[in-house]
């Protein structure tokens, strides 16, 4: 069974900064392109960044670009998202999922029950 | 990149047929075979339902169907069930390597 766990958002102030976990069971994780989506309380989703099976291919969305990186440790089958300068517009739970088939492009087809990030002073 | 275009809502009753619309642009919607769909229930995780525009992933019911023309991409739910009842997401590869989601449809079951 396909599985992704997210782990480490909470409460920080604008300005500071915060690292996320998407540990991954149930399937060849090294095989598979992942994504970061994210959702604010109350509105819709918003993709955020991909990084290719072999980290050699990264893309980022505009609205994070220079503030957020993306990495991944194939031998720990874990993704992670480094989250630096946040904004109040940053709050919102981050969802860590994996990317469909092999090609760059395409669906999110397993989803993570996603990390709450909140920035408020 | 601004959101694809979505209605608000659509509403039926049990056993109807709804169509979803998500419109964008040639350099998203209408300029790849990329476009996925998502229903949320309240408090859940999104889950794929269609992708690639007409493809469902296996376990999905076949009463959900999506297709494409030009810049708008569309999802049918036929036989409306209450569980059907959710919010539902399409989005799309763009021509910047990047992703778009939708603005959302909450369905709702009458």
């Amino acid at each position: 069974e396909v599985q992704l766990v997210e782990s480490g958002g909470g409460l920080v102030q604008p300005g500071e900064s915060l690292s996320l976990s998407c540990v991954a069971s149930g399937f060849t994780f090294s095989s598979y392109g992942m994504n970061w989506i994210r959702q604010a309380p109350g509105k819709g989703l918003e993709w955020v960044s991909y990084i290719s099976s072999s980290t050699s291919i990264i893309y980022y969305a505009d609205s994070v670009k220079g503030r957020f990186t993306i990495s991944r440790d194939n031998a720990k089958t874990s993704l992670y998202l480094q989250m630096h300068t946040l904004r109040a517009e940053d709050t919102a739970v981050y969802y860590c999922a994996r990317k469909k088939g092999i090609a760059v492009a395409g669906a999110s087809d397993y989803w993570g029950q996603g990390t709450l990030v909140s920035v408020s002073s | 990149q601004s959101a694809l275009t979505q209605p608000a809502s659509v509403s039926g009753s049990p056993g109807q047929s709804i169509t979803i619309s998500c419109t964008g642009t040639s350099s998203d919607v209408g300029g790849y075979n990329y476009v996925s769909w998502y229903q949320q229930h309240p408090g859940k995780a999104p889950k794929l339902m269609v992708y690639d525009v007409g493809y469902r992933p296996s376990g999905v019911s076949d009463r959900f169907s999506g297709s494409k023309s030009g810049n708008t991409a569309s999802l049918t739910i036929s036989g409306l069930q209450a569980e059907d009842e959710a919010d539902y997401y399409c989005s799309s590869y763009t021509s910047s390597s990047t992703y778009v989601f939708g603005t959302g449809t909450k369905v709702t079951v009458l």
